[in-house]
C-alpha cells in the first residue's frame, strides 16, 4: 500500500496568517501518461464528513475558496490556507488515488492561535 | 443536489456482521461509483471498497475477505456488508461517491452522514 505521511501533525496559527501542511507519499503521484499527480486534499470539521477540497494535487473543488490552494509534485505536496479564517479550524487529510486501494494521512489538525 | 442518506445496525456483538445501506437522491446514480469509507476514533479514513451500477467491485486488500458490496439500481441503493466483526471494527462507517472514476479521478466529492458502529460484547 501506499502510505501518505503529513506533517505537522498539528499547527497554531494566528487569523490571517498562512497556513502550510506537508503530505509526502511512499511512492510517487505522478503519472506521466496524464501528466497528472493523483492526489485529493479534505478538511473535515468537528461531527462532520470529510469535504473534498482539492483534486489533481492542485485543482479547486468548485464552491472551495481560493484561499486554498494545492501544490507539489511526485511525492511531496503541499496544502496551503493563506489568511487563515476561524472557519478553517478543521483537520485536514490528503489522499492519494494512483493506485488501490487508497490511501489517506494521518491528518493535520489545524487551530488559532 | 446529490445527497446520499446512509442507515444501519450501528451496536453489534464480535462475530457478527456489519450491515450499512446508502440511498443516492439526485444525479446520476450509473454514471458514477460508489465507495464505504471508515474511521476509527481520531485516525485519518480507510477506504473499504467500491461498487459500480453493474455490481463490479474492489476491495480493499486489508478487508477483502470479510467484505461484500451489494448494488440496488432500481432504488438508487448500494450496500455493505462486513463479517465476523471484532473491536477493531469500531468506526464511523460513511458511503460516498467517487467524483470522476472513468477518468481516474478517484476522490470522494459527496459524503453520506456517517453511521457510528461499535463492536463490543
Amino acid at each position: 500500500d501506499i502510505v501518505m505521511t503529513q506533517s505537522p501533525d498539528s499547527l497554531a496559527m494566528s487569523l490571517g496568517e498562512r497556513a502550510t501542511i506537508s503530505c509526502k507519499s511512499s511512492q510517487s503521484l505522478f503519472f506521466s501518461s496524464t501528466n497528472k499527480n493523483y492526489l485529493a486534499w479534505y478538511q473535515q470539521k468537528p461531527g462532520q464528513p470529510p469535504k473534498l477540497l482539492i483534486y489533481w494535487a492542485s485543482t479547486r473543488q468548485s464552491g472551495v475558496p481560493d484561499r486554498f490552494s494545492g501544490s507539489g509534485s511526485g511525492a511531496d505536496f503541499t496544502l496551503t490556507i493563506t489568511s487563515l479564517q476561524a472557519d478553517d479550524v478543521a483537520v485536514y487529510y490528503c489522499q492519494q488515488y494512483y493506485l488501490t486501494p487508497w490511501t489517506f494521512g494521518q491528518g493535520t489538525k489545524v487551530e488559532i492561535k | 443536489q446529490v445527497q446520499l442518506q446512509q442507515w444501519g445496525e450501528g451496536l453489534l456483538k464480535p462475530s457478527e456482521t456489519l450491515s450499512l445501506s446508502c440511498v443516492v437522491y439526485g444525479g446520476s446514480f450509473s454514471g458514477h461509483h460508489w465507495s464505504w469509507i471508515r474511521q476509527s476514533p481520531g485516525k485519518g479514513p480507510e477506504w473499504i471498497g467500491e461498487i459500480n451500477h453493474n455490481g463490479g467491485t474492489d476491495y480493499n486488500p486489508s478487508l477483502k475477505s470479510r467484505v461484500t458490496m451489494s448494488v440496488d439500481t432500481s432504488q438508487n441503493q448500494f450496500s455493505l456488508r462486513l463479517s465476523s466483526v471484532t473491536a477493531a471494527d469500531t468506526a464511523i462507517y460513511y458511503c460516498t461517491r467517487v467524483l470522476d472514476r472513468w477518468s481516474q479521478l478517484s476522490a470522494f466529492d459527496i459524503w453520506g452522514q456517517g453511521t457510528m458502529v461499535t463492536v463490543s460484547s
